[in-house]
């Protein structure tokens, strides 16, 4: 089946580490994006992707890094810099940010990751 | 900026009624995109409907339907013949629809709608 896989589902992080959050889709996407989202609210924009090597900085990316080596893959580095990391963490993928079709992009989730600090 | 707003932050429904989720935007692009999507407890986001600034006719996707009234910048959707898996949250989302470097793609966000349905 076609679809985002997100892991792990949980993470905790201790103090002064950083850690890695998966997203794989297979749905031959070529824009990708990281959204975090705190208790009770909506989805903020950390990083995002629209092509292979290339990504940019969403609202949030302070204490953020990404990689996109592959079409397939955008990992979530949360860095010992980001004070608050507790969220729950979305990766979004869709067929990319051009066209007529600009506006109809559909944007597909994963399941998320819930990041806490221990 | 853009902006969307969700005035409702927790509704109740009678199973088996319609109920209508409130969603207001903001924009000065005259292309851009309405989305609807559903948040379970499990977390993940799932997408419902969607509507084009510059459709016509208001967005239909089985019992999800879009009340879109353009000129009063609201898109507001409807659930009919409620079921007890409709209890979610519901967010309500906007992408500008211009081309360009500056675009980014991304969705902006409302602060959701809790949606209960009662047996």
């Amino acid at each position: 089946d076609g679809g985002i896989t997100q892991s792990p589902k949980y993470l905790f992080r201790k103090e002064g580490q950083n850690v890695t959050l998966s997203c794989e889709q297979n749905l031959n996407h070529d824009a990708m994006y990281w959204y975090r989202q705190d208790p009770g609210q909506g989805l903020r924009l950390i990083y995002y992707s629209q092509i292979v090597n290339d990504f940019q900085k969403g609202d949030i990316a302070e204490g953020y890094s990404v990689s996109r080596e592959k079409k397939e893959s955008f990992p979530l580095t949360v860095t010992s810099a980001q004070k608050n990391p507790t969220a729950f963490y979305l990766c979004a993928s869709s067929i990319g940010s051009y066209g007529r079709l600009l506006a109809k992009n559909i944007q597909y989730f994963g399941a998320g990751t819930r990041l806490s600090v221990l | 900026a853009q902006k969307i707003t969700q005035t409702q932050p927790g509704m109740f429904v009678q199973e088996k009624e319609a109920v209508t989720l409130d969603c207001t935007y903001d924009t000065s692009d005259q292309s851009y995109g309405l989305f609807w999507y559903k948040q379970p407890s499990s977390g993940e986001m799932i997408f419902l409907i969607y509507q084009g600034s510059y459709d016509e006719q208001n967005a239909t996707e089985g019992r999800y339907s879009l009340n879109f009234q353009k000129a009063r910048k609201s898109a507001n959707l409807v659930i009919s013949a409620s079921q007890l898996g409709d209890s979610a949250m519901y967010f309500c989302a906007m992408r500008e629809g211009r081309h360009g470097s500056s675009n980014t793609g991304k969705l902006i966000f409302g602060q959701g709608t809790t949606l209960q349905v009662k047996p």
